[in-house]
């Protein structure tokens, strides 16, 4: 059965520091891993990756992805109060569903 | 480009009743994908539809629950004689297409409670 554990599930840390947010996966036939951030309202897309060692960055955001390991980090540098959010791991699958982790819940203290 | 519009945000409704949920995919894309959030929960994958087809509803309760994206018109997630238990967010998403790189937006929600 394929799916998606995060880690942590949730994090706390003071405006300035870097974190790292974990996303391991099991899946039947790998298609793509998604990264999204949702606030108090719909998901909003961050990266999509499909390559094993590629990093993609946006900013202070950057994510890899490890094929071999199956897992995916989202680092975040600087952080400042506003990225407080839950960020969600997906997975695409064999079937193109999303097949969605819990969410690490991400607080940045001021 | 508008994005993907659902409607209503909010919704209430005594059990028993029936909710119905709209959303209006971006335009050009003519897959959408239903999930549901319970509080403090990740999403979970309810329904995904095509133009005129249903091509899994495999996250979807049997009872009470049906979906439709007609030729013209928005989808619609109807839920018929709701529970307290269906109280949740509901967001649609759409992409253009369905391959392993496509990314799917989302609409804002719809945020029913079962009174």
């Amino acid at each position: 059965e394929d799916k998606v554990v995060q880690s942590p599930l949730s994090l706390v840390v003071h405006e300035g520091d870097t974190v790292t947010l974990n996303c391991s996966y099991e899946v039947t036939n790998f298609r793509s891993l998604l990264w999204y951030k949702q606030e108090k309202k719909a998901p909003t897309f961050l990266f999509m990756l499909t390559s094993s060692g590629i990093e993609k960055k946006s900013g202070r955001l950057s994510s890899i992805l490890d094929k071999k390991e199956l897992f995916s980090i989202l680092n975040i540098t600087a952080t400042q109060t506003g990225d407080s959010a839950v960020y969600l791991c997906a997975l695409k699958g064999s079937n193109y569903q999303l097949i969605w982790g819990a969410g690490t819940k991400l607080i940045i203290k001021p | 480009n508008a994005g993907v519009m659902q409607n209503p945000r909010h919704l209430v409704r005594r059990r028993g009743q029936e909710a119905r949920l709209r959303c209006s995919p971006m335009k050009g894309h003519s897959h959408v994908y239903w999930y549901r959030q319970l509080p403090e929960e990740g999403l979970k994958f309810m329904v995904y539809l095509q133009k005129e087809n249903i091509i899994d509803e495999s996250g979807m309760p049997k009872e009470r629950f049906s979906a439709e994206f007609p030729k013209e018109g928005p989808s619609i997630l109807r839920i018929q004689q709701v529970v307290r238990g269906d109280s949740a967010a509901y967001f649609c998403a759409s992409s253009p297409q369905n391959k392993g790189n496509t990314e799917a937006f989302f609409g804002q929600g719809t945020r029913l409670t079962v009174v």
